[in-house]
Formats: structure tokens, sequence, C-alpha cells
């Protein structure tokens, strides 16, 4: 089955700096990964997702990058704020159970003003 | 309130006894999943039905954990025999109904077993 791993579990930033966070999957033939934000005691909601025939995908001050022959993808924000404060899951959906998620470990987020 | 709905919110129970958790999805959402979390971690995945159909159960779950979701719409998760291993927040998502749909996660209901 799929394993997803992420990288840091936990990251303090300056306000204003960017952020990066990287996750490593398995499977290759997942080909749907979401990244998905969730505050202290809320549930998680999806931030932005990447599906395997792309590359790179922005939202505004979020983008996500994906490298399908590395099997491995990354979280980017930019122009931090402190509402960016969260713990920000990975995730990825197996080929073989298409829409079964495996999420990543976590990682806290502080942005210090 | 339209987004995905669960009750009860939290649960104390003590070990031995039956717990039945229900989720209510998005109205025309297909898709339902079940996920189970821990202090610390990522959601894990439990179980998914696609309308009224159980399409997969995950091999970590026991036989003491039964899912159903009768007529395609709300679903009820049952953990019988509870152990203290069982407690942690158990999460609902429902998607529209194809694999890379966004899924919309409900409340949770926090299981405590004491």
């Amino acid at each position: 089955g799929e394993n997803v791993e992420q990288h840091p579990s936990t990251l303090s930033v300056q306000e204003g700096d960017s952020a990066v966070i990287k996750c490593t999957y398995s499977d290759s033939a997942s080909n749907y990964f979401p990244w998905y934000k969730q505050e202290l005691g809320k549930r998680p909601q999806l931030i932005i997702d990447i599906r395997s025939n792309v590359g790179e995908k922005k939202d505004q001050r979020i983008a996500v990058t994906l490298n399908k022959t590395a099997k491995h993808f990354s979280l980017h924000i930019t122009e931090t704020q402190p509402e960016d404060s969260a713990v920000y899951f990975c995730a990825a959906s197996s080929g073989d159970s298409w829409g079964k998620l495996q999420f990543g470990a976590g990682t806290q987020v502080v942005v210090t003003p | 309130d339209t987004g995905v709905s669960q009750n009860p919110r939290h649960k104390i129970t003590k070990r031995g006894q039956n717990v039945t958790f229900r989720c209510d999805p998005i109205s025309e959402h297909n898709r339902l999943y079940w996920y189970r979390q821990t202090l610390g971690q990522g959601p894990e995945f439990l179980t998914y039905f696609q309308n009224e159909a159980q399409l997969e159960k995950s091999r970590l779950l026991s036989d003491r954990f039964s899912a159903e979701r009768p007529k395609g719409s709300f679903s009820t998760l049952e953990i019988q025999r509870t152990e203290q291993g069982d407690s942690a927040m158990y999460l609902c998502a429902s998607s529209l109904g194809r694999g890379d749909d966004e899924q919309y996660f409900g409340p949770g209901t926090r299981l405590t077993v004491t």
C-alpha cells in the first residue's frame, strides 16, 4: 500500500518569510495529492491539490510542486502571516484505491510576528 | 450549515461497551469516508462507501469495527467491545464521487475509552 512521509514535523518561520513542507510517497501509481490545513480543534480543510498530469500549481500565496520521477511533492507558502499557523498534512491517493487518502504525519507551522 | 455533520461530537465510554457514531454527508455527495486521527498524527483511512456500497475496509480495522450506509445517505460507524486503544478522533468526509474530488471533512467525534 501507499506510504507517505512528511518533513519537517515542526516549522517556525518569521512573518513574511516563506515556508516549505516536503512529502515523499511510495506508490508510483498514486496520481492525486491534496494538502490539508488543520487548525487546533478544527476539521482538516483542503487548501490546494495537484494531479499527476501537472508539475506545479499555484493559488495566491500557496503553491505545490510534484516530481513524479522522484515521488515527492512540496507545499510552498510565501509571505507567511500569523493566520497560516496550523498543522499541514500532505496526502496521496493510491492508484489501486482511488479516493482512499494516505496522509503524512503532519507539520506544525508556527508563524511568529 | 450544509457541510458534513457528525454526532455525537464527544463520547466517553467504559472499556467493553459498544458505541455508534453517525455521519451526515453533504447531500449530493456519493462518496463517504471514515478516518481515525490520534494526537499528533494524520488521519488514518478506515473505510469508504460509494453510495450504499462499502468499497474498501482498512486491514488495520479489526472485526470489532463495522460501518454501514444503508440508503446511500448517512453512515454509521460502530465499535464493539471498546478498548482504550480505540480512543481517538473519528472523522467522516464526503466527496462528489470521483477519486480525485475534494473530500470535505466533518468536525469529528472524539471518543474516550476509560
